[in-house]
């Protein structure tokens, strides 16, 4: 199984900043996803970041507002930018190992004031 | 929508009984995995079925999977405090490109000491 580590853990910012989260693993992986999880909701898909091309973004979400980088096979970024209170969630990052089960960060709780 | 629905939305059970969760879903599928969530944490992994497998145990964890109903289980037997968590599960879906994981509410369960 992937270990997934996430940084910062959690943030309060202020409306109208940005915010760019970390999110390292310890092995190589093809496939890295990026998810919200709005407070007492389940998890929605925000973009899929494969290494080496542009990050694919799910209805509803777009670049400009959730930018990704992924420089390597170990390594994402997420971006939350221009950021509002409905931008309070829970963001986690997420990789698919080779045996197609998917392993979850421990996710960066953010409150947006 | 694709999503993986787990019944019932919430749970209470004494310490040392067993816990069932149900999940249904809408066509057919590559796999199941189930997750645990501790409140606002990171999901843990804890079972992948694949469509062609009927159970599978991981110590006081059993899952089924029927394809004809579209619907899997889990069971926790002899709760502990520490089971307290939302479990969801979610299906991977058969077809091309179709590689993201689906999230339902999940099921709150509460284990009482």
């Amino acid at each position: 199984s992937a270990v997934i580590s996430q940084k910062p853990s959690r943030d309060i910012c202020q409306r109208g900043t940005s915010l760019t989260i970390q999110c390292q693993v310890d092995s190589q992986v093809t496939m890295m996803f990026w998810y919200r999880q709005q407070p007492g909701q389940s998890l929605t898909l925000i973009a899929t970041a494969n290494q080496g091309s542009e990050a694919t973004y799910e209805s509803g979400f777009v670049i400009d507002k959730f930018p990704i980088s992924r420089p390597n096979l170990t390594f994402s970024t997420l971006t939350v930018s221009n950021m509002s209170p409905e931008d309070s969630s829970i963001y986690l990052c997420s990789v698919r190992d080779y045996d197609y089960e998917q392993y979850f960060g421990p996710g960066t709780r953010l409150t947006v004031t | 929508s694709q999503q993986g629905e787990e019944d019932p939305q919430a749970l209470s059970i004494q310490e040392g009984e067993n816990a069932t969760m149900n999940c249904s879903y809408k066509t057919s599928i590559n796999n199941l995995q189930w997750y645990r969530q501790n409140s606002g944490r990171g999901l843990v992994h804890l079972i992948l079925i694949r469509s062609n497998e009927r159970e599978k145990h991981s110590g006081r964890l059993r899952v089924t999977l029927d394809t004809s109903k579209k619907s899997s289980s889990l069971l926790i037997t002899a709760s502990r405090a520490a089971d307290t968590a939302s479990y969801f599960c979610a299906p991977k879906y058969s077809g091309a490109g179709s590689y993201q994981l689906t999230f339902g509410k999940g099921t709150k369960l509460s284990v009482i000491p």
